[in-house]
């Protein structure tokens, strides 16, 4: 059964420093989200992506934070400059058609020292 | 603002039982809501989607409800078994490019 695959499963890196978060979604997919989930909280949107573009970002999505999809399978989202606030469990999602069922990944848990 | 309640935020049971989990949202205006499975430190299996123009949807012991002009769903599970222990999670596509708006969860435990 097709899935959305992400890497790394667990990413440590230095405050200040950039990473990138890695997605495959379910390949004949068209709308892509990221969402977060902070230890003990509840599951946030950050962005949805569409057609080669950002259709949707929260508050949450500043100036540090981009998407990209670099190919025809990839999904990124790039931190530029990591906080210590940053570290959390980060989700891809995808859906095939708007406002059906959107599947998840297994996340990548992010921790920012 | 959408927000999404879930009541209870815990529930322990013994096996067997029947159960309801109960979510509630602000808005009414949305275009579907979905109720997730998530294991501890996992990500999140989609279990059920309601659209807004049903009533309900199944799948084996689940069911699931929606009343939207109350803004309300419930999760109903049948017979409880150990490994349905896990939280689950309501999420409701509410204005814009379907983004899901969160409940908090009910943590559910079963017990043989």
């Amino acid at each position: 059964e097709p899935e959305v695959t992400q890497t790394p499963s667990h990413q440590v890196t230095q405050m200040g420093q950039e990473v990138i978060l890695r997605c495959v979604p379910i390949s004949n997919h068209l709308y892509f989200y990221w969402y977060r989930q902070i230890l003990g909280q509840k599951v946030e949107f950050l962005v949805s992506f569409y057609n080669n573009e950002i259709s949707e970002k929260s508050e949450i999505f500043d100036d540090q934070f981009s998407v990209e999809r670099p190919d025809g399978s990839n999904f990124t989202l790039k931190i530029r400059s990591t906080k210590l606030e940053d570290s959390a469990m980060y989700f891809c999602a995808s859906n095939g058609v708007l406002y059906n069922e959107q599947f998840f990944g297994p996340g990548t848990r992010l921790t920012v020292l | 603002k959408q927000e999404v309640t879930q009541i209870p935020a815990a529930l322990s049971v013994p096996e067997g039982e029947n159960l309801v989990l109960n979510c509630s949202f602000t808005d009414s205006a949305i275009y579907n809501l979905q109720w997730f499975r998530q294991d501890p430190g996992k990500g999140l299996t989609s279990l059920l989607l309601i659209q807004s123009s049903q009533r309900e949807q199944t799948s084996g012991r689940l069911n699931a409800s929606l009343d939207k002009s109350s803004g309300r769903s419930t999760l109903y599970i049948a017979a409880s078994q150990p490994g349905d222990s896990a939280t689950y999670l309501c999420a409701v596509a509410s204005g814009g490019y379907n983004k899901l708006i969160f409940g908090a969860g009910t943590r559910l435990a079963v017990h043989p």
